[in-house]
C-alpha cells in the first residue's frame, strides 16, 4: 500500500515571497503520478501541478514548481511570488498508473500574509 | 451543467436515518470516486467505480453503500447514519484512457453532511 506524508500542518508566508511545501511518499511501484491539489476556502479541489514518475524533469506551472526526488521519495511544491489568493489547504497525492485511485496526504494549511 | 455536480450541497440528518448523496458527471469518465474529508485525515477513499456496474471498496467503506447503474451517476448511501459520518463528502471522476489528463481526478464541489 502507498502512503503519503505531509508533516507540516500549517505554514505562513509573506506576500511576494517564496514558500516550499513538503511531501514524502512510500511505494514499491515504479510507474506512478504525483499531484498537488489546492483547496481554497470555497472547498473546491483544484489541481495545481502533476508529475509523472518516469520524467526526470521537474514540472512547472507558472509560479508553481516541484522538486521531485524519486530516490528519496520526496515531492515538494514551491510557490514563487506568493499571492493572497494562494491562501488555501494544499494536498499532496499519489496515484498508480495501473489504476486511477489516489492516496492523499493530510494536507497543509498555507496562509499568505499581506 | 457541464462537469461534475453533487447534491445536496448541505444536509443535516439524524442518527439512524438513511441518506443518499448524489453525484453526476457529464464527461462520460469511466472512473468515479467517493471521498470523505475530515480534519487531520485529509481525503480518504470510501468507494470507487471503474465502470458502470463495477464498484470496489476504498479505505473506509463501512457504513456506506454505492451503486452505478449508469456511467454518469454514482450515488453514495448511508444506510443508517451515525455521528461519526459527519463529514464533507467529495465525488470525483477521471478518465485514464484520455491522453490529456492521465490520472487526474476532477472533483465535485462537495457535500457537507451533519448527523445529529
Amino acid at each position: 500500500a502507498q502512503t503519503v506524508t505531509q508533516s507540516q500542518p500549517e505554514m505562513s508566508v509573506q506576500e511576494a515571497e517564496t514558500v516550499t511545501l513538503s511531501c514524502t511518499y512510500d511505494t514499491s511501484e515504479s510507474n506512478y503520478y504525483l499531484f498537488w491539489y489546492k483547496q481554497p476556502p470555497s472547498r473546491q479541489m483544484i489541481l495545481v501541478i502533476r508529475q509523472e514518475a518516469y520524467k526526470q524533469q521537474n514540472a512547472t506551472e507558472n509560479r508553481f514548481s516541484v522538486n521531485f526526488q524519486k530516490a528519496a521519495k520526496s515531492f515538494s511544491l514551491k510557490i514563487s511570488d506568493s499571492q493572497l489568493g494562494d491562501t488555501a489547504m494544499y494536498f499532496c497525492a499519489f496515484g498508480l498508473r495501473a489504476n486511477s485511485k489516489l492516496t492523499f496526504g493530510k494536507g497543509i494549511t498555507l496562509s499568505v500574509r499581506p | 451543467d457541464a462537469g461534475i455536480t453533487q447534491s445536496p450541497r448541505y444536509k443535516i440528518t439524524e442518527t439512524g436515518r438513511q441518506v443518499t448523496l448524489m453525484c453526476h458527471q457529464t464527461w462520460s469518465h469511466s472512473y468515479m470516486f467517493w471521498y470523505r474529508q475530515d480534519l487531520g485525515h485529509g481525503l480518504r477513499l470510501i468507494y470507487y467505480s471503474a465502470a458502470a456496474d463495477i464498484t470496489d471498496k476504498g479505505e473506509v467503506p463501512d457504513g456506506y453503500v454505492v451503486s452505478r447503474s449508469k456511467t454518469e451517476n454514482f450515488p453514495l448511501t448511508l444506510e443508517s447514519a451515525t455521528r461519526s459520518q459527519t463529514s464533507v463528502y467529495f465525488c470525483a471522476s477521471s478518465d485514464p484512457s484520455g491522453t490529456a489528463h492521465y490520472n487526474e481526478q476532477f472533483f465535485g464541489p462537495g457535500t457537507r453532511l451533519t448527523v445529529l
